[in-house]
């Protein structure tokens, strides 16, 4: 079995300083963890991921991601929020076992940039 | 090139109506993925194809949910005899194969009455 957990329901932080949203997970094997953004009337869109590689993961628009195990947490990092970063963030854990493959999303965080 | 689209974008069905949500995937990804997104929620599994064969669909809520993909690129996803704790917005992802990164369509928004 598997699942996320997102600490924060919203987050609101000012344009121009740090971002943080806090995701930890469970899972019975080796997982994949994502994640993904979703801005009004728009679909998904993968922001990184991590795949048993390096820890410290890099993605679009600034966005980075440590998996850290013995935390089992995933968190996502900006240094300097921007306003088109307003957004629903979603942590996403997935295994591939025995032919079977799902995504399995968290409840997600708001985020609102104020100017 | 184009995305994952998917029709209608909006749906508003009676208590009681069928409806068919359809999802175009990109071409020539394998892999085809279903998933309900409730209000204030997380996207949630229904169900997954493999070209034409439906290898899990352990999501689906009730045997009211159908779902096909006949010649392996469009994928219907039906609710028979709709109820109000269907309304949702229904979300078609697509990857080139299993474990590949998902692409997501805008989704369908289902409103039940």
């Amino acid at each position: 079995a598997q699942s996320v957990t997102q600490l924060d329901s919203h987050v609101s932080v000012s344009e121009g300083t740090p971002v943080l949203l806090r995701c930890n997970y469970s899972s019975s094997y080796s997982p994949s963890l994502f994640w993904y953004v979703q801005h009004p009337n728009k679909g998904l869109q993968l922001l990184l991921k991590y795949t048993s590689a390096a820890t410290l993961v890099k993605g679009i628009n600034g966005f980075e991601a440590e998996f850290k195990k013995s935390e089992t947490s995933f968190h996502l990092t900006k240094p300097s929020a921007h306003m088109s970063d307003a957004a629903e963030y979603f942590c996403v854990v997935s295994v591939l076992f025995d032919s079977n493959y799902k995504l399995t999303f968290g409840k997600g965080t708001l985020l609102t940039v104020n100017p | 090139g184009a995305g994952v689209s998917q029709s209608p974008r909006y749906k508003v069905a009676k208590r009681g109506q069928d409806v068919a949500l359809r999802c175009d995937p990109i071409s020539g990804h394998v892999s085809l993925f279903w998933y309900q997104q409730a209000l204030g929620q997380g996207p949630e599994f229904l169900t997954y194809f493999q070209n034409e064969a439906q290898l899990d669909k352990s999501g689906l809520p009730s045997d009211r949910f159908f779902a096909e993909r006949p010649e392996g690129s469009v994928s219907t996803l039906k609710i028979q005899r709709t109820q109000q704790e269907d309304s949702a917005v229904y979300l078609c992802a697509s990857s080139p194969r299993l474990w590949d990164e998902q692409f997501f369509g805008p989704g369908t928004r289902l409103t039940v009455l």
